[in-house]
């Protein structure tokens, strides 16, 4: 079953904040968050696991609540280069598969 | 560049007509996704193999695509009697290590328009 992700979309201005969130209806083993600029390749930027395990990029960080099957993306002080939609990815065991089932997306457009 | 690589980046076909893909993953990943993609969603799980065993296929996979991985190198994506609803991006993406730890590489996608 598909994450939902709020909001849908966000507008920022260079240097503000953002908070990306990432629900499920299902227990999670593992959240995953990619970044897509038009046009381009989804882009890895981090994975938090169950347990509390983080691993990804120095300048975003995200949280994940596995009471809620819930995760969190935010990004502070934003650049020009956050620009892009961002897909948070699950991983859930119960499922039978072990391969991601991604949100259809957050858009974010930072503007000078 | 040693990234993924998918061809052809563009398809347009006629509805009724097979199409294939391409996907050649990082050299030593073991691991191939094809997901895809319409506008305004995110990546829909398609099919999966380590090395040259398909290990997982969507539900929701109909009958007329099919994937192979001959050689546990490239790999190859098929639809057969293409439909308006194939309409998509049609995404590969390699990895190395378990999908629980471990970070997808994705091609820039082969593009299926299907009139």
């Amino acid at each position: 079953q598909q994450p939902v992700q709020s909001p849908q979309a966000v507008i920022l201005r260079e240097g503000e904040d953002a908070v990306i969130n990432c629900s499920s209806s299902k227990a999670l083993y593992s959240v995953h968050w990619y970044r897509q600029k038009h046009g381009e390749a989804p882009v890895f930027l981090m994975i938090l696991l169950k347990g509390g395990e983080q691993k990804g990029h120095e300048k975003i960080s995200a949280s994940f609540n596995e009471k809620k099957q819930q995760s969190s993306l935010y990004l502070t002080a934003s650049q020009l280069s956050y620009s892009g939609t961002y897909f948070c990815g699950t991983l859930d065991l119960n499922s039978g598969y072990s391969t991601l089932t991604f949100g259809k997306g957050t858009m974010l457009l930072v503007s000078p | 560049d040693t990234g993924v690589s998918q061809n052809p980046r563009h398809k347009i076909t006629k509805r009724g007509q097979n199409v294939t893909f391409r996907c050649d993953p990082i050299s030593e990943h073991n691991r191939l996704y094809w997901y895809r993609q319409t506008l305004g969603q995110g990546p829909e799980f398609l099919t999966y193999f380590q090395n040259e065993a398909q290990l997982e296929k969507s539900r929701l996979l109909s009958d007329r695509f099919s994937a192979e991985r001959p050689k546990g190198s490239f790999s190859t994506l098929e639809i057969q009697r293409t439909e308006q609803g194939d309409s998509a991006m049609y995404l590969c993406a390699s990895s190395l290590d378990s999908t629980e730890t471990g970070e997808l590489f994705f091609g820039e996608g082969s593009r299926l328009t299907v009139l």
